[in-house]
């Protein structure tokens, strides 16, 4: 998994709870990502991250912050879980190739909210 | 906005012969397409890249081809193996660093 780590790997927790999930790169990638993946939709873009303290949102960002105040660490946070927030939450990194960027991809996490 | 179809949800073949997943979008003009293969319980992997000013792309087995005009991907694997059995992911990228992914194709090969 490219050197991408992601905790915890599996959580239940109770509605109206805060929940942060971690991702952490040792690849020193400038850009990382928070996906969700949920059956019919596919992967869709959280927050994303374009270096230190540098954030914006993706086209499902509501009810989800971020902050990144290392380069290897990027942590998702649902502010109150919701029932509608259970998914397999994925992280992703990239880097400029150039032309383009490839995505490497963590192992997700799966969280479930009750 | 922009909407990303790929190919039945599910797509069997028997083992050896080519199995052509399809990635259509509309709404969008990507500067570069990726394919990704995604293993169960596992995130996706990168496999493919192909730019907008490129037709047909190859790696191993695999090729990949870009048709701006219809906003058509295919990709093919050939000579499958139960392997290869996957779901296999599209998606576009831009300017900037955002990417599009379209729900996925399972694959099964049939031994």
């Amino acid at each position: 998994d490219a050197g991408i780590t992601q905790s915890p790997r599996h959580k239940v927790t109770e509605t109206g709870t805060p929940v942060t999930l971690r991702c952490h790169q040792t690849e020193n990638h400038r850009y990382m990502y928070w996906y969700r993946q949920d059956p019919g939709h596919g992967l869709r873009l959280i927050h994303y991250s374009y270096g230190v303290k540098d954030t914006d949102k993706g086209e499902v960002s509501d009810g989800y912050s971020v902050s990144r105040s290392k380069t290897e660490d990027f942590l998702l946070t649902l502010e109150s879980a919701t029932s509608s927030q259970t998914s397999v939450y994925f992280c992703a990194i990239s880097e400029w190739e150039g032309f383009a960027y490839e995505q490497y991809f963590g192992p997700g996490t799966r969280l479930t909210v009750t | 906005s922009q909407k990303i179809e790929q190919n039945s949800e599910a797509l069997n073949i028997q083992e050896g012969k080519t199995a052509t997943l399809t990635c259509n979008y509309t709404n969008y003009s990507p500067a570069y397409l990726q394919w990704y293969r995604q293993d169960p319980g596992r995130g996706p992997v990168f496999l493919l890249l192909i730019r907008e000013n490129e037709k047909e792309k190859r790696k191993e087995r695999l090729k990949v081809t870009f048709d701006t005009t219809l906003k058509q991907s295919l990709f093919h694997i050939t000579a499958s193996q139960p392997a290869d059995s996957a779901t296999y992911l599209c998606a576009l990228g831009g300017a900037g660093n955002q990417f599009y992914f379209g729900t996925g194709t399972s694959l099964t090969v049939i031994p």
